[in-house]
């Protein structure tokens, strides 16, 4: 077991250019979960996936925002057109979903600047 | 709506001391709640939880905490902190079953 990674951990890009950040998460976990983390603030829900089908999008989640998870592996969050508001950590997380079994576990984060 | 407050936004503790962090949820039924940590540039480690069952709870790094349903609180508690303590913590209620609602998060400080 390595644990949720994350890639890039830093990314760093201008307004209006497009971003694409990866999560690998534990092999055996059937759902993964995309969450966003602003200063100061605790993580905020944005989407998650059971295998490949993604089954909920926050309201956070605007129609620049669009995950992926093919296969049931791997996911990726693509950001279009990004602005300074997307600035913030957005970090992954994985669970294997048993019926019962709550917990979530987190990635290292991919920190996003938008200059 | 389901809701997590963390009242101290941050605590500063000598090391050695005790050390009580704060959780208060809002909740229809019966909560399952946790206590994460986020060490600076790292992710968030699950620490402990509740789902049922005994009120107190023990986790890692010798973290306890007392799920109370008549104060709607979740402390977290430590005897004897350690300078490697010093991180954020987050308390987080499971609103359904895939996804978590978290409070603000309280620093904590170390002083040698």
């Amino acid at each position: 077991d390595t644990g949720v990674s994350q890639n890039p951990r830093h990314k760093i890009t201008k307004r209006g250019q497009n971003v694409t950040f990866r999560c690998d998460p534990i092999s055996e976990h059937n759902r993964l979960y995309w969450y966003r983390q602003t200063l100061g603030q605790g993580p905020e829900f944005l989407t998650y996936f059971q295998n490949e089908a993604q089954l909920e999008k926050s309201r956070l989640l605007s129609d620049r925002f669009s995950a992926e998870r093919p296969k049931g592996s791997f996911s990726t969050l693509e950001i279009q057109r990004t602005e300074q508001g997307d600035s913030a950590m957005y970090l992954c997380a994985s669970s294997s979903w048993t019926g019962y079994s709550y917990e979530q576990y987190f990635g290292p984060g991919t920190r996003l600047t938008v200059t | 709506a389901q809701s997590v407050t963390q009242p101290d936004i941050h605590i500063t503790v000598s090391e050695g001391a005790s050390l009580e962090l704060r959780c208060n949820y809002s909740y229809g039924a019966t909560p399952y709640l946790f206590w994460y940590v986020q060490s600076p540039g790292q992710g968030l480690q699950l620490l402990l939880k509740y789902f049922s069952g005994d009120t107190l709870v023990q986790g890692i790094k010798g973290f306890e905490a007392e799920f109370k349903r008549s104060q709607s609180s979740f402390n977290l508690r430590k005897p004897s902190v350690h300078w490697s303590d010093a991180a954020e913590y987050f308390c987080a209620v499971a609103v359904n079953d895939y996804k978590l609602s978290f409070g603000a998060g309280t620093t904590v400080t170390v002083r040698a």
